[in-house]
């Protein structure tokens, strides 16, 4: 059974910081690896997926890396911005499941003026 | 409306209550999910229907009935609920190809956050 897990659980930083999110799975069978962010109280806003035969995927500030065979992907947030605070999720879809996602319990992320 | 919109977007009822959650999404796609989510427990998907079809029940108890009456609209009946089963419940959508295994990007809607007294 395929597992996730996202650490660290919580995290505060600076403006203008550079940080790391980590994510990983005990499964290294998936067709892709997608990072959520979800505001308090709020649903999930896509932010990038990658494909399993894909190394990285960007978005302006956002660099996502996969290594599928460590079982690993990191989001990495650059300059960060008091409105990146939000909860950011990672989930992947295993082999075999059609776009059944399996998700970590997020990093709680705070960016302080 | 764009995207997948969600209504109510917050539900108080009591254990002998019936409801509904409606769920719509204005994307063009066929597939369709509902997913739970507690606090401090990792989102579990619930339901998944492509193409109309339910395919996937994940041991969800059968206080919870799922309708997808066609592809863009999917409601979650609710009835007898137990206060554990208060949550915020996401609906979401994905395109699918037919018979194929789906890599495509799910689009989620705000949620209903539901109080079960």
């Amino acid at each position: 059974k395929q597992e996730v897990t996202q650490i660290p659980a919580a995290l505060s930083v600076p403006e203008g910081e550079n940080l790391v999110l980590n994510c990983s799975f005990t499964d290294s069978a998936i067709y892709n690896l997608q990072w959520f962010r979800q505001d308090p109280g709020k649903g999930l806003t896509s932010l990038l997926l990658i494909q399993s035969s894909q190394r990285e995927q960007t978005s302006g500030r956002l660099n996502a890396s996969l290594d599928k065979s460590s079982g690993r992907s990191t989001l990495y947030i650059a300059a960060s911005q008091p409105g990146d605070s939000a909860t950011y999720l990672c989930a992947v879809v295993n082999t075999g499941t059609a776009s059944k996602l399996t998700f970590g319990t997020g990093t709680r992320l705070q960016v302080t003026l | 409306e764009t995207g997948v919109t969600q209504t109510p977007r917050h539900l108080v009822m009591g254990m002998t209550n019936k409801k509904s959650l409606k769920c719509e999404q204005h994307l063009g796609h066929n597939a369709m999910y509902w997913y739970k989510q507690s606090a401090k427990k990792p989102l579990e998907l619930m339901f998944v229907y492509n193409f109309k079809e339910q395919t996937e029940n994940n041991s969800v108890p059968s206080r919870f009935s799922p309708e997808c009456p066609n592809s863009s609209h999917l409601f979650l009946h609710l009835h007898t609920l137990q206060p554990e089963d208060s949550a915020l419940y996401l609906c979401a959508s994905s395109q699918l190809v037919w018979r194929t295994i789906g890599v495509y990007e799910q689009f989620f809607g705000p949620g209903t956050r539901l109080t079960v007294l």
